[in-house]
């Protein structure tokens, strides 16, 4: 079965602590990217990586870090320095070229932080 | 102007009944746009890329209006199993990088 995983589904953190999401792959894409969804708002980028080894700041990545050491894997870290880490937060993989920019949705993450 | 806007809906409609989203963005340069749904507390999932000569998928049509900067989404015959956010999306500054729209909330009754 291809498509994106995110794990877990639910968590939940207190105050202080950093907290790691995960995001898993297997559709070969080349591009992932991390967004953030707050109640009655729209996606929000947070960061993105378009290649191996490499990614960019996003709309929102302060208290935020990333890494992408390999294709089918693109962790976010919610670090303490975020100041309102309590939201939904969405995975997605998708291509850059051939002029095709779908991006494709992993179930999410709700982080509750107290 | 924001980036890309939306109606916040919602918009109650009966079964059966034909509904039409516009979305307006301010990138006059941007080059691709999607449609996209999500349900309650779940992922978007992609419904439609709307091309430049509008197309159809079923119950689905898409349309784009460049000179005036807003897409439409039009669903005929709607059902129960529609009602969803409908989410306007724009390419950005850079390519691959989507600006979302906050999303018309649709809500089908019997």
């Amino acid at each position: 079965d291809g498509g994106i995983t995110q794990s877990p589904k639910y968590l939940f953190r207190k105050e202080g602590q950093n907290v790691t999401l995960s995001c898993e792959q297997n559709l070969n894409h080349d591009a992932m990217y991390w967004y953030r969804q707050d109640p009655g708002q729209g996606l929000r980028l947070i960061y993105y990586s378009q290649i191996v080894n490499d990614f960019q700041k996003g709309d929102i990545a302060e208290g935020y870090s990333v890494s992408r050491e390999k294709k089918e894997s693109f962790p976010l870290t919610v670090t303490s320095a975020q100041k309102n880490p309590t939201a939904f937060y969405l995975c997605a993989s998708g291509e850059t070229s051939g002029g095709s920019y779908e991006q494709y949705f992993g179930p999410g993450t709700r982080l509750t932080v107290t | 102007r924001k980036e890309v806007e939306q109606d916040p809906g919602p918009f109650n409609v009966p079964e059966g009944a034909t509904v039409a989203f516009n979305c307006t963005y301010s990138n006059s340069a941007s080059q691709s746009f999607f449609w996209y749904r999500q349900d309650c507390r779940k992922e978007p999932k992609l419904l439609m890329s709307v091309y430049s000569s509008g197309n159809e998928d079923g119950r689905f049509t898409a349309q784009l209006n460049r000179a005036s900067q807003y897409i439409s989404l039009l669903i005929r015959d709607s059902k129960l199993s529609d009602s969803a956010t409908y989410l306007c999306v724009v390419i950005g500054r850079s390519q691959g990088n989507l600006i979302f729209g906050k999303g018309t909330k649709l809500s089908v009754k019997p």
